[in-house]
This record gives C-alpha cells, structure tokens and sequence, in this order.
C-alpha cells in the first residue's frame, strides 16, 4: 500500500518570505499523480498543486511550486513571498493513476507571522 | 458551477446513536468519494462510487457504517451505532471522470460522538 509522510507537523514563515514544506512517498507504481492540498480552518479542501510523475519538469503555480525527486520519493512544496492568507493545514497526497482514491500525509500546520 | 454540497455541517451526537450525513456531488460529476478525517491527520477513504456502484469500500468498517448512492447523483452516509472514536470530518469529494487529476472537495461535517 502506498503511504505519504509529512515529517513536519507545524512551520511558520515571516510574511514575505519563502518556506519550504516537506513531503515524502512510498511507491512501487511508476505512474501516478501527486498534490498539495490546502485546508484553512473551514475545512474545504482546496487543491494548490499537481504533479504528474511522468513529466519531469516541476510544477509551478503562481506563488507556489514543487521539488519533485522521483527516485528520491520526494515532493516539496515551496511558497514564495508568503501571505497572511496562506496559513492553514497543508497537506500532500498520492493518487495512482485509474480510477483510484488520494492517500494522505498527517498534514503540516502552516502559521504566517505578520 | 455549484460546489460539492454536504449537510449538516455540524452534529453532536451521543454514542450508541445513529446519524447520516448527505452528500451532492459537483453536476455530472461520475465519481464519488466519503473520507474520514479524524483530528491531526489527514483525511483517509472511506468508501468510493462510480455512477451508483460501489469501487472501494475495503476500509469501511462495515458493522456499523454504510452508504449509498442511489441514481447515481447524491449520497448519504450512515453511522449505526456510533462509538466516540468515530468523532472526525467526514468529507465528500466528487471527480468529474474516473482518472480525473482533481478531486472537488465540499465543507464537510464536523461529528462529534459524546
């Protein structure tokens, strides 16, 4: 069974400034799709990043990007010139390719200090 | 384009009780998803539909939860009886097509089971 690990349970960065969230998998698939969730205190889960694992070249969206290693298993989500709203729980997830569910990490709690 | 929507957003039960939760996926949408997501992790799956058959129940603990989705569109989830260790966000996602990269999240139902 696949498996995600977030080895930091909480992070806080300066507004402005880059932070860095870290992310790992477990897999013996060679296709599959990962992602970065946000989820502020209203619960809705809202999808920030995809990374399909046969492109090599990172994804990138605006302020937020990723460091996919695939041989590494690892998948890190940077955010550039942090915003107040950016804080909330950060999660990332697996998915398989077909039709199958997310697996998810614990989370990482993301705090912006004005 | 309406969002996935679920109802109650709150409930607070006593254990022993029942409770359902009901779910309306985005229009169209073929795929749908229940998660749990107890606090201080991250949402794991409970049960997944395609149109109204059922793709993945393996980790629905099937003595006293279920769910059906009748025509396809909506979905109710069941909780009978409920144990305090089932106090979590229960989630509902929808996918437009089965291997869709992003799955749509709703707010969820915060239970709580006293």
């Amino acid at each position: 069974a696949q498996t995600v690990t977030q080895s930091q349970p909480e992070m806080s960065v300066q507004e402005a400034e880059t932070v860095t969230l870290s992310c790992t998998y477990d897999t013996s698939e060679s296709d599959y799709y990962l992602f970065w969730y946000k989820q502020p205190p209203s619960r809705q889960m809202i999808l920030v990043i995809r990374q399909e694992a046969y492109k090599q070249q990172n994804a990138t969206e605006n302020r937020f990007s990723v460091n996919f290693q695939k041989a590494a298993k690892s998948f890190s989500l940077k955010i550039s010139d942090s915003q107040l709203g950016d804080a909330a729980m950060y999660f990332c997830a697996y998915r398989n390719s077909g039709n199958t569910p997310l697996v998810f990490g614990k989370g990482t709690r993301l705090s912006v200090i004005a | 384009e309406a969002g996935v929507a679920q109802s109650p957003r709150y409930k607070i039960i006593e254990k022993r009780q029942s409770v359902a939760f009901w779910c309306n996926p985005i229009s169209g949408h073929a795929t749908l998803y229940w998660y749990q997501q107890i606090l201080g992790q991250g949402p794991k799956l409970l049960i997944q539909f395609q149109n109204n058959g059922v793709v993945d129940d393996s980790q629905l603990p099937k003595d006293r939860f279920s769910a059906e989705r009748l025509k396809g569109v909506d979905s109710t989830l069941k909780i009978q009886p409920a144990k305090l260790e089932d106090s979590a966000v229960y989630l509902c996602a929808s996918s437009l097509v089965p291997d869709s990269y992003e799955q749509y999240f709703g707010p969820g139902t915060r239970l709580t089971v006293t």
